[in-house]
């Protein structure tokens, strides 16, 4: 059983359309989060939610917009995608807010052309 | 604010021979250090933390990590390595009361050779 699953695992599209990568764990945490990693592999986190509220919100364009329904789900929409998107999208959930350890998905590579 | 440095970008090794990887952080206030592995094309495993107490710490796959607060550093090291931990490597760093978001370092790829 995956613990952090992330579905597709790699997305091709064209600039301007919309998209949406799921997240969904099954460790029973309370806290989720999304990281983008670029081409150069830096890793930085975009959102963070704890049940089901959003509590960390970093410098990202409002074409993004995070979801999550429950607290074992997180999904990540993304509006007028742009060449820029490209990256490496990763889910992570933790036990809780302070928890110390984060659990990380496969990761969805997206790809805009 | 914290920021991870990776003095490293590429480190290639042969395999047996012993490997360190350099992390060096700033931060003003306590922080928890942590260690990440990522292999070609998969997600981020946790090889080890340091959260308090013995600045020693041990991990996965014989891996070992030594936290120095004075020289703000926590560089992760193996006595031998194999072909199989040809990786990405990922220092990372968080404080208590950031709703939990880890903060990278650059990482540094580990390419073991024959």
């Amino acid at each position: 059983d995956t613990a952090v699953s992330q579905t597709p695992k790699y997305l091709v599209t064209q600039m301007g359309n919309d998209k949406s990568i799921k997240c969904e764990q099954n460790l029973g945490h309370d806290t989720m989060y999304w990281y983008k990693q670029d081409s150069k592999k830096f890793l930085k986190i975009m959102f963070s939610y704890n049940n089901k509220e959003l509590i960390i919100n970093e410098t990202v364009p409002n074409r993004f917009s995070p979801k999550s329904p429950d607290k074992a789900h997180l999904n990540l929409h993304i509006n007028s995608l742009e060449l820029g998107d490209s990256a490496v999208y990763f889910c992570a959930s933790s036990q809780r807010q302070g928890a110390m350890v984060a659990f990380f998905g496969q990761g969805t590579r997206l790809t805009v052309v | 604010a914290q920021s991870v440095t990776q003095l490293d970008s590429q480190v290639p090794v042969f395999e047996e021979a012993p490997v360190e990887l350099r992390c060096n952080y700033s931060s003003s206030v306590s922080v928890y250090l942590f260690w990440y592995v990522q292999y070609p094309n998969q997600g981020l495993q946790l090889l080890l933390k340091y959260l308090s107490g013995s600045t020693l710490v041990k991990g996965i796959n014989g891996f070992e990590a030594e936290f120095n607060k004075s020289q703000t550093s926590f560089h992760l090291r193996k006595p031998s390595v194999h072909i199989s931990d040809t990786a990405e490597y990922f220092c990372a760093v968080r404080t208590y009361n950031q709703g939990g978001k880890l903060i990278f370092g650059q990482g540094t790829e580990l390419s073991v050779k024959p």
